[in-house]
């Protein structure tokens, strides 16, 4: 089936630092979507891309949806502790079903 | 209440027990979904109701049951279970026709089977 490869698993970083993560896949998506869950929680939906090549920003957040529609980057500017969870990318061919990513575990370091 | 709820939180159940989850969404959505959340593993698409319709059966299981009595509400239905089924069961509701793909998730239920 469709899988999405997201990278890396793990950050350890210092508060203050950016932060990037990505999502590739084989497949070609028409919508990507990026989730951040946080402990006994949810996914929380952050930002969507609909469009190849659509660089879309909600606050210190920044997604692109890659030009091939294969790929998908998130980049947290300036962390913060409350950026730390799980990060998800998820992308879409069809109707109603999302496929994931394996998640991006983001510690911050006071 | 307020987007999606999910009841109980946490659950514990032996193999031989039968009980049900319960989601609920007040954001006037009408397709609903489960989900199934390992540690390590994505998640995993289990059911879609698209207008209190089943659109979507991921190979599931029977010990899976679910049930959708109308668009606001989604039961999953547990019988025999394994200790493998143990995990996050998340629920997730969006709007068909409207930006359908942005889901919105549910806390969801920690269900351990012994």
């Amino acid at each position: 089936g469709q899988q999405l490869n997201q990278s890396p698993q793990s950050m350890f970083i210092q508060e203050g630092e950016d932060v990037s993560m990505n999502c590739t896949s084989s497949s070609i998506f028409n919508t990507w979507l990026w989730y951040k869950q946080d402990p006994g929680e949810g996914p929380v939906l952050l930002i969507a891309l609909y469009k190849a090549g659509e660089l879309t920003s909600n606050g210190r957040l920044t997604a692109q949806f890659g030009i091939t529609r294969k790929d998908s980057f998130l980049n947290i500017s300036a962390s913060i502790p409350s950026d730390v969870g799980i990060y998800f990318c998820a992308a879409i061919q069809g109707a109603q079903k999302l496929v994931f990513g394996q998640g991006t575990r983001l510690t911050i370091n006071p | 209440e307020t987007g999606v709820t999910q009841t109980p939180r946490h659950l514990v159940m032996g193999m031989t027990n039968k009980k049900s989850l319960k989601c609920e969404q007040h954001l006037g959505h009408n397709a609903m979904y489960w989900y199934k959340q390992s540690a390590k593993k994505p998640l995993e698409l289990m059911f879609v109701y698209s207008l209190e319709e089943r659109v979507e059966n991921n190979s599931v299981p029977s010990r899976f049951s679910p049930e959708c009595p109308n668009s606001s509400h989604l039961f999953l239905h547990l019988h025999t279970l394994q200790p493998e089924d143990s995990a996050l069961y998340l629920c997730a509701s969006s709007q068909v026709g409207g930006r359908e793909n942005e889901q919105f998730f549910g806390p969801g239920t920690r269900l351990t089977v012994l």
